[in-house]
């Protein structure tokens, strides 16, 4: 069963880049209709869609951060990883990778990794 | 934007009970509707895909209707693991967007 694992600091002060990573374990990252994702769940409230990549770097972005955010994959580590540019304290949130079929549903979740902002 | 309006917010109810979450869309998705269940300090996950269809491994007391705009997920008769929280999501078209959730509770 294909598995997930984010990894990045749990910390990050208002202004900098958060940086995240995905590793994706027992399969490819390069599958065929594979889609790996970003998700995220601010404390107490609902989830967020934050971006969708494919193996190709084929990337879809949620308009609202679209501005601040980098999805990209790396084949050779059977990685993807996210960057958020000049986060605030809006930005803490629990941060889920996924991985999709070719309709976005998302049937593997990594298991999170919170993270704050804050000084 | 599709906006997706889940209710009730929360319901309270008994092992046994049969449970109904409903969400609407602000516009037409072709069926293009997900289900998942999240327990708390859990990551979610996939119950029903394309609005009808079981993701393996579900139980079969779970199931989805719904087209158009309005959707729904049934709990036949819910089980004391089901206390959990439950979102739609829809993937007719970017953004993808949830509904704000609907916790089912101990009655």
């Amino acid at each position: 069963q294909l598995q997930l694992q984010e990894s990045g600091p749990g910390l990050v002060k208002p202004s900098e880049t958060l940086p995240l990573t995905c590793t994706v374990s027992r399969g490819s990252i390069s599958t065929t209709n594979y889609y790996w994702g970003w998700i995220r769940q601010p404390p107490g409230k609902g989830l967020e869609w934050i971006g969708s990549i494919y193996h190709s770097g084929s990337s879809y972005y949620n308009p609202t951060l679209k501005s601040r955010v980098t999805i990209s994959v790396d084949t050779s580590k059977n990685q993807f990883s996210l960057r958020l540019n000049s986060v605030t304290a809006a930005d803490t949130a629990v941060y889920h990778c996924t991985k999709s079929d070719q309709y976005y549903y998302m049937d593997v979740w990594g298991k999170g990794t919170t993270v704050t902002v804050s000084s | 934007d599709i906006q997706m309006t889940q209710s009730p917010s929360s319901v309270s109810a008994s092992v046994g009970d049969r449970v109904t979450i409903t969400c609407q869309a602000s516009q037409g998705i072709n069926g293009w509707l997900a289900w998942y269940q999240q327990k708390p300090g859990k990551a979610p996950k996939l119950l029903i895909y394309a609005a009808s269809n079981l993701q393996g491994g579900v139980p079969s007391r779970f199931s989805g209707s719904g087209s158009g705009t309005d959707f729904t997920l049934t709990i036949s008769s819910l089980q004391p693991e089901d206390f959990a929280s439950y979102f739609c999501q829809q993937t007719n078209s970017f953004p993808l967007t949830f509904g704000g959730g609907t916790k089912v509770e101990v009655k």
